[in-house]
C-alpha cells in the first residue's frame, strides 16, 4: 500500500529566510503525481505545487520549489524569502491509483 | 467564481442523531470526494463519485452514506452520529480522478462537526 511520510510536525522559519519541508513515500507504482498543499488558519486547503513522477526538473512556483528523489521517494518542498503569509498546515499528498495525504507540517514564521 | 461551497461550516449534534453535509462546485467537473481530517492523521478520503449518481467508498467508508443526484452537488449523510465522528470534513473536486488520473482537486472550505 502506499503511504506518505511527513516526519517534522512543527518547523518555523525566521522572516526572509529559507525553510525545507520534508516528505517521503512509499509505492510499487511507477507513475504518479506528487503534491503540496497548505492550510492556512481558514482551513482551505490551497494547492501549491504539483510534480510528475515521470519528469525529472524539478518543479517550481515562483518563491516555491521541490526536490524530487524518484529513487529515494523523496518530495521535499522549499520555501525561500519566507513571508508572514506562509505560516500555515502543509500537506504533502500521493496520487497514483489511489491519493494519499502525509500528516502535515505545521509551519511558523517567525518576524 | 465560487468554487467547492460546503453546507454548514459547524455543526453540533448528540450522539444518534441524524445530519447531511452539502457540498456544491461549480466548476463543471465530473469527480468528487469527501475526506475527513483528524488531529495527526491528515485527510482521509470517506467516499468519492466518478459522475452523477455514482459513488465509491473510500479508505474510511463505514458510518457513512453519500449521493450524488445532481452533477454539481455530493452530500454526505451520517445516519446515527457517533462521537469518533467528530472531525472536519472537507469536500473536494476535480476535472478528473485523483489519483487515478492525477488531477489536481479544489477543495471547499471544511465544516467542524462536534458530535456529543
Amino acid at each position: 500500500a502506499q503511504t506518505v511520510t511527513q516526519s517534522q510536525p512543527e518547523m518555523s522559519v525566521q522572516e526572509a529566510e529559507t525553510v525545507t519541508l520534508s516528505c517521503t513515500y512509499d509505492t510499487s507504482e511507477s507513475d504518479y503525481y506528487l503534491f503540496w498543499y497548505k492550510q492556512p488558519p481558514s482551513r482551505q486547503m490551497i494547492l501549491v505545487i504539483r510534480q510528475e513522477a515521470y519528469k525529472q526538473q524539478n518543479a517550481t512556483e515562483n518563491r516555491f520549489s521541490v526536490n524530487f528523489q524518484k529513487a529515494a521517494k523523496s518530495f521535499s518542498l522549499k520555501i525561500s524569502d519566507s513571508q508572514l503569509g506562509d505560516a500555515a498546515m502543509y500537506f504533502c499528498a500521493y496520487g497514483g491509483n489511489q491519493f494519499y495525504f502525509g500528516t502535515g507540517t505545521s509551519l511558523t514564521v517567525i518576524p | 467564481n465560487a468554487g467547492v461551497t460546503q453546507t454548514p461550516k459547524f455543526r453540533v449534534l448528540k450522539t444518534g442523531q441524524s445530519m447531511t453535509l452539502l457540498c456544491a462546485q461549480d466548476m463543471n467537473h465530473e469527480y468528487m470526494y469527501w475526506y475527513r481530517q483528524d488531529p495527526g492523521m491528515g485527510l482521509r478520503l470517506i467516499h468519492y463519485s466518478v459522475g452523477e449518481g455514482t459513488t465509491a467508498k473510500g479508505e474510511v467508508p463505514d458510518g457513512y452514506n453519500v449521493s450524488r443526484l445532481k452533477k454539481q452537488n455530493f452530500l454526505l449523510g451520517l445516519e446515527s452520529a457517533a462521537p469518533s465522528q467528530t472531525s472536519v470534513y472537507f469536500c473536494a473536486s476535480s476535472s478528473g480522478l485523483a489519483g487515478v488520473k492525477r488531477e489536481t482537486q479544489y477543495f471547499g472550505p471544511g465544516t467542524r462537526l462536534l458530535v456529543l
